[in-house]
């Protein structure tokens, strides 16, 4: 079956540690997206990505660092300098052809202890 | 400043009332609206608009896009417990190659029996 898949479902993290979140999916879609959601905040754009080996900040890239060096996969990498990382993580993509909706991940919650 | 704003933040309803959400968005090239509605985890599609004035329909729920006045509204008719969840708005803006998907606060309602 297609769709994306996001791992893992729940991520705890010490403080000061980095953490890699996955993303994969194969509907061979060309643009992929992370969003982090909080309480009452909808969901923020953090980064995103059209093509393969190039990507574009959001709204709120800071702490954060991906890559995509293959069309089906855009993990996120929480860092260190990401001073409030606890929240819900989606990921999200959608094909270039009109009319395409964006399919989402069931997402990944992560929390710093 | 946000570029699309959801109105109300939160809404409560009795089962069979009807409901009207709206959305207001401020982009520099529009391509799309889309409607979501999030109940746990992943977001769910319901819409996606593109020209003014055309009312998309699913059963009970019925969108339209005004592209003058920059705004789309969800309603949804004879309201149902079932139908409570957040409703996201999300705009897509294109800049040069890239394609960014904005969302809004959400709406969240709550239909009660």
């Amino acid at each position: 079956d297609g769709g994306i898949t996001q791992s893992p479902k729940y991520l705890f993290r010490k403080e000061g540690q980095n953490v890699t979140l996955s993303c994969e999916q194969n509907l061979n879609h060309d643009a992929m997206y992370w969003y982090r959601q909080d309480p009452g905040q909808g969901l923020r754009l953090i980064y995103y990505s059209q093509i393969v080996n190039d990507f574009q900040k959001g709204d709120i890239a800071e702490g954060y660092s991906v890559s995509r060096e293959k069309k089906e996969s855009f993990p996120l990498t929480v860092t260190s300098a990401q001073k409030n990382p606890t929240a819900f993580y989606l990921c999200a993509s959608r094909s270039w052809t009109e009319g395409i909706k964006a399919f989402f991940g069931q997402g990944t919650r992560l929390t710093v202890v | 400043e946000d570029k699309v704003v959801q109105s109300p933040l939160s809404l409560v309803v009795h089962e069979g009332d009807t409901v009207t959400l709206n959305c207001s968005y401020e982009v520099t090239n529009f391509r799309s609206l889309l409607w979501y509605k999030q109940e746990k985890k992943a977001p769910t599609f319901l819409f996606m608009l593109t020209s003014s004035g055309i009312e998309k329909k699913s059963g009970r729920l019925s969108s339209i896009l005004d592209k003058k006045e920059l705004f789309s509204i969800l309603n949804i008719t004879a309201t149902q417990t079932g139908d409570s969840a957040v409703y996201l708005c999300a705009v897509e803006e294109s800049g040069g190659s890239n394609y960014k998907l904005t969302f809004g606060k959400g709406t969240l309602l709550t239909v009660n029996p």
